[in-house]
């Protein structure tokens, strides 16, 4: 997990309340990504950023956004838009300077809908 | 459109044994491959990939994988199984003739090693 970080480890939201997770990293990638984790699915890419200023939607975007303002920092906000937001939520970075580059993950945070 | 596939939900082995976890994919280019593990409640930890060349690849903790593209398959194999290789695996691809970054994961397996 080393180099990058989420918070908060756990995060309780009510019904209709945006959130915001948080992923830093001190790696001096490029790329990052977040990943949503549900039990039995493996992980699915919700947003990603190749770059500064710049990110593309994932397979499942609806109800999720990023901001790419600063190169270490990646945030994402699980607006009420998402009807089932109940996960684990993984950020990753990578060089992004090679298509054969890895990615690396963050110790993740898991979001509860009460 | 890339996939990857792990057939099997669980994988039981008796501590000191082989153990063999099994991939598929299927992509439209060349495939980038990786295997990652995840303890509980943490994030994935790099284990190995397969770019070109030796179809063997050596990764971390004693793994390795074996690159088949006859059979479009990339199975992570280890010679003697540990009690602490115990959790949750996870095979990826990575398209290179679509150019996308982003890994597409299979469902996982679970490795259970019985002391």
């Amino acid at each position: 997990d080393g180099g990058i970080t989420q918070s908060p480890k756990y995060l309780f939201r009510k019904e209709g309340q945006n959130v915001t997770l948080s992923c830093e990293q001190n790696l001096n990638h490029d790329a990052m990504y977040w990943y949503r984790q549900d039990p039995g699915q493996g992980l699915r890419l919700i947003y990603y950023s190749q770059i500064v200023n710049d990110f593309q939607k994932g397979d499942i975007a609806e109800g999720y956004s990023v901001s790419r303002e600063k190169k270490e920092s990646f945030p994402l906000t699980v607006t009420s838009a998402q009807k089932n937001p109940t996960a684990f939520y993984l950020c990753a970075s990578s060089s992004g300077t090679e298509i054969t580059d890895t990615q690396y993950f963050g110790p993740g945070t898991r979001l509860t809908v009460l | 459109a890339q996939s990857v596939a792990q057939p099997e939900d669980q994988v039981n082995v008796a501590e000191g044994n082989p153990l063999t976890v099994k991939c598929t994919y299927s992509v439209s280019g060349n495939p980038y491959l990786f295997w990652y593990v995840q303890y509980p409640n943490r994030g994935l930890q790099f284990l190995l990939k397969y770019i070109t060349g030796d179809n063997l690849v050596k990764g971390s903790y004693g793994f390795e994988a074996e690159f088949n593209k006859s059979q479009t398959s990339f199975h992570l194999k280890k010679p003697s199984a540990l009690v602490s290789d115990s959790a949750l695996y996870f095979c990826a691809v990575r398209d290179f003739g679509t150019g996308r970054r982003a890994l597409t994961f299979g469902s996982g397996t679970r490795l259970q090693v019985q002391p």
